[in-house]
């Protein structure tokens, strides 16, 4: 069974430092994707970033990152120079093939609470 | 802009009063679903369809219906809803491996 791990409950940074959010997961399957969203206090998902299994370059978007490491099966996403709206719930999830994952789902971890101070 | 669209935000009904959530996308993806989040269960999905006329049950598909008569509309519809059907809801959707979430809907069944 596929499997998304977030061990960080909750985590704080203080504004303009970067910050790490780890996420670790299980498969089998050798073809996979693997996502971040954010979700603040108003409630929706927000896509951020995205990598695929295959992908030979850690996935950048902006102040966001992701550091892939398929061996260690880690997909841990960076965030530089946080900012006070990056203060929110942030999910990681994993999904595998098109047409061979059921429901083509997307498995999520528990996610992380991040709180910026200033 | 590419957006999903969910409709309504925040909706308020009794046992047993049929309800529809509607669910648009503009960016003409085959595939589409619908989740669930409820705190310390997380995102479950209830339904999926990869196509027009094309659904099926995800992981919680009990209480819900789903229709698929055009690509873009993926409606979400509790014939009799409970209380154990209070969440937050999300349609989704994707034409390759990215997958962007509408607004979501807060469910409150009295």
């Amino acid at each position: 069974a596929q499997k998304i791990t977030q061990t960080q409950p909750g985590m704080f940074v203080q504004e303009k430092e970067a910050v790490t959010l780890d996420c670790t997961y299980d498969t089998s399957d050798p073809s996979y994707g693997l996502f971040w969203y954010k979700q603040p206090s108003s409630g929706e998902m927000i896509f951020l970033i995205y990598q695929g299994s295959y992908d030979q370059q850690n996935a950048t978007e902006g102040r966001y990152s992701l550091n892939f490491q398929k061996a260690r099966k880690s997909a841990n996403l960076v965030i530089s120079a946080s900012q006070l709206g990056d203060s929110a719930m942030y999910f990681c999830a994993m999904r595998g093939p098109y047409l061979r994952w059921p429901g083509y789902a997307l498995n999520f971890g528990k996610g992380t609470s991040l709180l910026v101070t200033p | 802009e590419a957006q999903v669209t969910q409709n309504p935000r925040y909706l308020i009904t009794v046992t047993g009063k049929k309800l529809t959530v509607t669910c648009s996308q503009n960016m003409n993806h085959e595939y589409m679903s619908w989740y669930r989040q409820d705190p310390g269960l997380g995102l479950r999905q209830i339904y999926y369809s990869m196509n027009v006329e094309v659904t099926d049950k995800g992981d919680v598909p009990e209480g819900y219906k789903v229709s698929r008569k055009e690509k873009r509309n993926f409606p979400l519809i509790l014939e009799s809803p409970s209380p154990n059907q209070t969440s937050l809801y999300f349609c989704a959707s994707s034409s390759d491996e990215k997958l962007f979430f509408g607004s979501g809907t807060q469910l409150s069944v009295l």
